[in-house]
């Protein structure tokens, strides 16, 4: 069985600060990893990608991946009361052709103004 | 249409009926997903069509569940005989090989 673990949450925030979201997974064979927002009743949508070790910055997001540790996060500076959604940790296989996604629970963040 | 659109956004059934679920995805995705998502939940992968071939049902919970998308465009998730435990949001997405993957608003299904 393949897994991606989030910490529940939640996690409180102060506005203005850093908030960081971490992730594991157990397949050492995936490639792509993602990271989605999710508001309440709403469905995911996408945030960032990430394939290669290191930071990925994209605004006041910032992805890192350690393949070595199987470890994935997710930073967003500047916290903002709109950032308070579940952020969901998703990982793709290797395998050519296999566009499956398998998420993690989600974390829940709330940004406290 | 410019999203996936998914359809009926709400439904209630009671216990033991069939239900029906629809997805509309983005004109020219060819891939299409669907997935279950339960209150509190990450979304659970059920199946994956590339065009009109089922190439992964290895999510589906049990033989109640089927998926089908026979011209490669619309998919129809057919829930037989419903039970509580089948209560969820179910997601589709589609994307083009590769690309990123879009949801639609999904479907709350709940059964009584």
């Amino acid at each position: 069985q393949k897994e991606v673990e989030q910490n529940s949450g939640p996690l409180s925030v102060p506005e203005g600060a850093i908030a960081s979201l971490n992730c594991t997974y157990s397949d050492r064979g995936s490639q792509s990893f993602f990271w989605y927002r999710q508001y309440s009743g709403k469905s995911p949508e996408l945030i960032m990608f990430i394939y290669s070790n290191g930071d990925k910055e994209d605004g006041r997001f910032t992805a890192q991946l350690n393949k070595a540790s199987q470890y994935v996060s997710l930073l967003i500076r500047d916290s903002q009361p709109s950032d308070s959604a579940t952020y969901l940790c998703a990982v793709k296989e290797g395998n050519f052709g296999n566009e499956k996604l398998t998420f993690g629970t989600g974390t829940r963040l709330t940004i406290i103004p | 249409g410019a999203g996936v659109s998914q359809s009926p956004r709400y439904k209630v059934a009671k216990r033991g009926q069939d239900v029906a679920l629809r997805c509309d995805p983005i004109s020219g995705h060819v891939s299409l997903f669907w997935y279950q998502q339960a209150l509190g939940q990450g979304p659970e992968f059920l199946t994956y069509f590339q065009n009109e071939a089922q190439l992964d049902k290895s999510g589906l919970p049990s033989d109640r569940f089927f998926a089908e998308r026979p011209e490669g465009s619309v998919s129809t998730l057919k829930i037989q005989r419903t039970q509580q435990e089948d209560s969820a949001v179910y997601l589709c997405a589609s994307t083009r090989v590769g690309g990123e993957l879009f949801f639609g608003e999904g479907s709350r299904l709940t059964v009584l």
